[in-house]
C-alpha cells in the first residue's frame, strides 16, 4: 500500500470547517483512499472513502486531486466533538488485501470553543 | 456499531503468564482483525482471519497466537507474557457491502508487569 504524510497537528474553531490534508504521491491507480478516525480511548471510527471522484457523505467530504496525488477531508461545520486522531489510508480494494489497513500517525485535530 | 464486543476490557498480568482476549461479533462479518497501540507507532496488525480456522500473520505478530473456531469469534493468545506486549488491542470486524469499512470494538487495555 502506498505511504501517506499528514501534519502531526491541527487546530479549528468550533462552527468552522476543518481542512485536514494527506500526501499520497505514490498512490497506484487501483487505491482507494480511506479516512478514519479516533476519539480520545476509543477504536477508530469509518469516515468516508473515494477513487477519483470527490465524495460526501453526512460526516465529511472528500476531495481528491486529479493526479490522486493528494487529498483534503473536509469537516464542514467542526464540533468539539470532531476532536480526534485522523489517519488517511491508502489500500487496494479489501477484496484483494483482505481488508487489511496500515495506520500511520494520523493527525490530531483540535477543535477549540 | 457492529455489536463487537471485546473482553476482557482491563487486564493487568505478570510476565511468563498466559493471556488471552476475547473479541466476539454478532454481525456475521466474515473477516476479524487484531490490532495493538502504543505511542509513537499507532496502530498495528497482529493477526487478521478470513474465515473460520483461516488466519495470517500481521505486521507484529510476533509472541502472538490466534484461533478462530466460531465465525462470531476471535481469541488472541499471548504464550507467555512480556512487559513489551503492555497495549491496548483493539479488534475488528469487516468490512461493510458498499464501503470496505472496518468496524472496530472498544478495546482492551493489558499491562503486562
Amino acid at each position: 500500500d502506498a505511504k501517506t504524510t499528514q501534519p502531526p497537528s491541527m487546530d479549528c474553531a468550533e462552527g468552522r470547517a476543518a481542512n485536514l490534508p494527506c500526501n499520497h504521491s505514490t498512490i497506484s491507480g487501483n487505491e482507494y483512499v480511506y479516512w478514519y478516525r479516533q476519539i480520545h480511548s476509543q477504536g477508530p471510527q469509518y469516515i468516508i472513502h473515494g477513487l477519483k471522484n470527490n465524495e460526501t457523505n453526512e460526516m465529511a467530504s472528500l476531495i481528491i486531486t486529479e493526479d490522486r496525488k493528494s487529498s483534503t477531508l473536509i469537516l464542514p461545520h467542526a464540533t468539539l466533538r470532531d476532536t480526534a486522531v485522523y489517519y488517511c489510508i491508502v489500500r487496494v480494494d479489501a477484496g484483494t488485501s483482505y481488508g487489511k489497513l496500515t495506520f500511520g500517525q494520523g493527525t490530531i485535530l483540535t477543535v477549540h470553543p | 456499531d457492529a455489536g463487537i464486543t471485546q473482553s476482557p476490557r482491563h487486564k493487568v498480568t505478570e510476565t511468563g503468564t498466559p493471556v488471552t482476549l476475547r473479541c466476539h461479533q454478532t454481525e456475521n462479518h466474515r473477516y476479524m482483525y487484531w490490532y495493538r497501540q502504543d505511542p509513537g507507532h499507532g496502530l498495528r496488525l497482529i493477526h487478521y482471519s478470513y474465515g473460520v480456522k483461516d488466519t495470517d500473520k500481521g505486521e507484529v505478530s510476533d509472541g502472538y497466537s490466534v484461533s478462530r473456531s466460531k465465525t462470531e469469534d476471535f481469541l488472541l493468545t499471548l504464550e507467555s507474557a512480556t512487559s513489551s506486549q503492555t497495549s491496548v488491542y483493539f479488534c475488528a470486524t469487516g468490512w461493510a457491502e458498499k464501503t470496505n469499512e472496518q468496524y472496530f470494538g472498544p478495546g482492551t487495555r493489558l499491562t503486562v508487569t
